[in-house]
């Protein structure tokens, strides 16, 4: 079963706004992903937060992480006509034989209209 | 740069066809994942792999088995094609446990 789900399902703004999409998950997690799709492509990791930490950024980019709720939050400032995209969050829970596997939720579709 | 290569961008199969699809990393990483996207079920995991010979199933293996004899090479197979398998596949690869994966380009399969 999928792990995170990502919420909203579908998100318009207008260039130069911010974008806030928040992710849950179900069970304890050693780390949480997000990642771009541009469309018919493959995926790219944009940020990693560790359950330790609860806030990252990178360059325009800012997540965070509350263990406690199960959630998290990526947020994209001033966002551009490029920003377009889905976003999915990605955990890397443990199970048993202590393999971690990455399971990913069904994405966050951003338009951002020029 | 990490490069994660998979052999076919377009890949249209009949019913019932024996279908390999094959992945290739070239940044010695120990794991490397098959998914496969349809519209509206995100990306789920079929199978993973964390060393050579190893195997471990993901949520839907059914109908699918994989290889991994070299540590590069990853490869999916769909031992008797069918329609509901039509889909977006993609490959992945991760240095570590807990560490940002890297995907490839996709294959998008058809079975007709």
């Amino acid at each position: 079963s999928q792990q995170g789900e990502e919420d909203p399902q579908a998100l318009s703004i207008q260039e130069g706004e911010n974008a806030t999409m928040n992710c849950s998950y179900k069970t304890s997690i050693n780390n949480l992903q997000w990642y771009r799709q541009n469309s018919g492509r493959g995926l790219v990791h944009l940020i990693l937060i560790r359950s330790n930490e609860r806030e990252k950024h990178s360059g325009r980019l800012r997540v965070t992480l509350d263990t406690s709720k199960k959630s998290s939050s990526l947020l994209i400032t001033a966002s551009r006509a490029a920003d377009t995209a889905s976003y999915f969050c990605a955990t890397d829970a443990a199970y048993t034989g202590a393999n971690s596997k990455l399971t990913f939720g069904k994405g966050i579709t951003l338009s951002v209209r020029p | 740069d990490v490069k994660v290569t998979q052999s076919s961008r377009y890949l249209v199969k009949r019913t019932g066809e024996k279908v390999f699809l094959e992945c290739v990393q070239d940044m010695d990483h120990e794991n490397m994942f098959w998914y496969r996207q349809d519209p509206g079920l995100g990306l789920r995991l079929i199978y993973f792999s964390y060393d050579v010979k190893m195997k471990e199933k993901g949520d839907i293996p059914e109908g699918y088995s994989v290889s991994r004899e070299k540590k590069e090479r990853f490869s999916l197979i769909l031992e008797s094609a069918s329609t509901n398998q039509t889909s977006m596949y993609l490959c992945a690869s991760s240095l570590l446990e807990y560490t940002e994966a890297f995907f490839g380009q996709g294959t998008r399969l058809t079975v007709v």
